[in-house]
């Protein structure tokens, strides 16, 4: 399967500062979406994007999508030590049903 | 909210055995997921069920099989554990409304030994 990549593998911040983590996938989409896992858990949905869309936002995060480029950007703006974690996007790629194709994620440290 | 019940959170098994990982779901939901998570790697399917007694292969379906006697639980099989199979193994289901979201179980970390 095709995955997608995330940018950087791992990133440390200051509580306060922005994270911003990327994501390069290799085909057409329906759907590009990011997910957040904490050390050991399950993951948990934070936003979509479809493809007809360039940017959305939900509260401290925007979401852009450039299709020509094949890539998105995730921002978590003014970031806590809650957000360390690892984040992951995920296409629903062009006639692939229900599936999604996860990236290898990005892991996330905020330090107070 | 959608609720995805894992049976186990950890699990320690030995080479050779009949391991089953069990997902429960509380709602209609027709589609389940079976990932296994690797460091480096991201989430790699290896099942998926549309709905109950389907099911299709998904990226790694090698070493695994399914079984979706009812709509609300979907088991992975292991028929003989083997040490490459340890590893983080997550449950899913899909929502048809909004999007092709997925919920997530909180997972289990399985130990071949």
């Amino acid at each position: 399967s095709q995955q997608g990549e995330e940018d950087p593998q791992a990133l440390s911040i200051q509580e306060g500062e922005n994270a911003t983590m990327n994501c390069s996938y290799k085909t057409s989409i329906n759907n590009l979406q990011w997910y957040r896992q904490n050390s050991g858990r399950g993951l948990v949905h934070l936003i979509l994007i479809r493809s007809n869309e360039r940017e959305k936002h939900s509260g401290r995060l925007r979401v852009t999508l450039d299709t020509s480029k094949k890539s998105s950007s995730l921002l978590i703006t003014a970031s806590r030590a809650a957000d360390t974690a690892s984040y992951f996007c995920a296409t629903h790629n062009t006639g692939t049903a229900s599936k999604l194709t996860f990236g290898t994620g990005t892991r996330l440290q905020v330090t107070l | 909210d959608v609720k995805v019940t894992q049976s186990s959170r950890y699990l320690v098994k030995r080479t050779g055995e009949k391991v089953f990982l069990e997902c429960v779901q509380d709602m209609d939901h027709e589609n389940m997921f079976w990932y296994r998570q690797d460091p480096g790697l991201g989430l790699r399917l290896i099942y998926f069920s549309y709905d109950v007694k389907m099911k299709e292969k998904g990226d790694i379906p090698e070493g695994y099989s399914v079984s979706r006697e009812k709509k609300e639980r979907f088991s992975l099989i292991l028929e003989s554990a083997s040490t490459n199979q340890t590893s983080m193994y997550l449950c899913a289901i899909r929502r048809t409304s909004g999007g092709d979201i997925q919920y997530f179980g909180a997972g289990t970390r399985l130990s071949v030994l």
